[in-house]
């Protein structure tokens, strides 16, 4: 079955960048979207936003233009770039498949079906 | 934004009783409601999506129902496992969004 695991460094400092790789098996990272959500306690779960392997993405405004994501396809990963962190990103941060692919036509249904167990990032000097 | 609102936030079922949980949009988002269960320090588990549809694996116990802005998930005999957190997300309109989340405990 599909497996995800994210991983990172887990303490990052205040302006600069935080930055994760998820790890797929189980699946080509060629046929669904592959996203990103986090979780803290003061926002609950939010989406961050999602990568297609056509390097398509798509992000959530209210992270304004501080999001970047990427695929390596010769490793089957994707991975998040947020830039200009404040105590406020602090969350657990998931990598999570939506969608699917079914011949050359492709379709994201925007929920999401395998997660990864998730990867705490603490914002702090 | 499609604001989702879940109540209440915390419910108390005997094991083997019926448990109700609620799932309201601000405004109408047809069919387009996933449920997720989450266990403490797990991630979420998609359990319905279109409102009704259960995910693979998911037990019978667990039905969706609703559209538009009220939505309901039901367990039709509590189990001990399934006193843990439950979110709805809205994916009708862009971004997709959470609800806050209903605690489920054993009475």
């Amino acid at each position: 079955q599909v497996q995800l695991q994210e991983s990172g460094p887990g303490l990052v400092k205040p302006s600069e960048t935080l930055s994760l790789t998820c790890s797929v098996s189980g699946a080509s990272i060629s046929g669904y979207y592959w996203n990103w959500i986090r979780q803290s306690p003061g926002k609950g779960l939010e989406w961050i936003g999602y990568i297609f392997h056509s390097g398509s993405t798509n992000h959530n405004p209210s992270l304004e233009s501080r999001v970047t994501m990427s695929t390596d396809t010769s490793k089957n990963q994707f991975s998040l770039r947020l830039s200009s962190v404040t105590a406020a990103d602090t969350a657990v941060y998931y990598c999570a498949k939506s969608g699917f692919c079914s011949g050359s036509t492709c379709r994201n249904n925007w929920y999401f079906d395998v997660w990864g167990r998730g990867a705490l990032v603490t914002v702090s000097s | 934004e499609i604001v989702m609102t879940q109540s209440p936030a915390t419910l108390s079922v005997s094991p083997g009783e019926r448990a109700t949980l609620s799932c309201r949009a601000s405004q109408s988002i047809k069919t387009n409601l996933a449920w997720y269960q989450q266990k403490p320090g797990q991630a979420p588990r998609l359990l319905i999506y279109d409102a009704s549809t259960r995910a693979t694996g998911i037990p019978a116990r667990f039905s969706g129902s609703g559209s538009g802005t009220e939505f309901t998930l039901t367990i039709s005999s509590l189990q001990s496992e399934d006193s843990v957190i439950y979110y709805c997300q809205q994916y009708n309109n862009w971004p997709p969004f959470f609800g806050g989340g209903t605690k489920v405990e054993i009475k």
